[in-house]
């Protein structure tokens, strides 16, 4: 059974740093592309970083670049999130997600097909 | 970045009923598009992929459409489990972007 379980969140203040973690079992943790996704209280989801399984193709969303940093160790299956220079707009539940590519009639598809159950960071003084 | 929009942004039914909702991107994604189902305080559960196939262990009663910049989920046969809010998403770039979100309530 693939299972993604997040962890790190909490409060921090404006300004702060934050590391969260996401474990991954049930599958090859290094043959997946994986992310981050999060969504502030009442919002909708806001996709913020994707990583390759070698670590090689990192992206992030605008929002965050510059102060986010996404990292994974394949030994561990283990997804990272380093955040800095929080800001109160980060405050938010943030997912982990694996990314799941099928082929459909010859083209490769790209899908979040299982997400962890989030963990909150809030940033406020 | 890709923009989404959905419509409408909420809407009522009853069990039984058949909605629809409408996604449409600020350009071509061909059928790189996701729809996805989140309840309160749960992660979303991915409904569609590549924009009109069903996600294994996904009821039947959900079906999608499109291409290009226009898309549609649509739920036949309402059962009470599917009160919750849709997200289409576009995987035509690595930089994914979501839409605002569709709730369905009573």
């Amino acid at each position: 059974e693939v299972q993604l379980v997040e962890s790190g969140g909490g409060p921090v203040k404006p300004g702060g740093s934050l590391r969260l973690s996401c474990v991954a079992s049930g599958f090859a943790f290094s043959s997946y592309k994986m992310n981050w996704v999060r969504q502030a209280p009442g919002k909708g989801l806001e996709w913020i970083s994707s990583i390759s399984g070698s670590s090689n193709h990192i992206f992030y969303a605008d929002s965050v670049e510059g102060r986010f940093a996404i990292s994974r160790d394949n030994a561990k299956s283990s997804l990272f999130l380093q955040m800095d220079s929080l800001r109160a707009e980060d405050t938010a539940v943030y997912f982990c997600a694996r990314d799941l590519d099928v082929e459909v009639a010859g083209t490769f598809y790209r899908s979040l097909d299982y997400w962890g159950q989030g963990t909150l960071v809030t940033v406020s003084s | 970045d890709i923009q989404m929009t959905q419509s409408p942004s909420s809407l009522s039914a009853s069990v039984g009923d058949r909605v629809t909702i409408a996604c449409r991107a600020s350009q071509s994604i061909d059928s790189y598009l996701n729809w996805y189902q989140q309840k309160p305080g749960k992660a979303p559960k991915l409904l569609i992929y590549a924009a009109s196939s069903l996600q294994t262990g996904v009821p039947p009663r959900f079906s999608a459409s499109g291409s290009g910049t226009n898309f549609t989920l649509s739920i036949s046969g309402l059962q009470p489990e599917d009160f919750a809010t849709y997200y289409c998403q576009q995987s035509y770039v690595t930089r994914f972007t979501f839409g605002p979100g569709t709730k369905v309530d009573f």
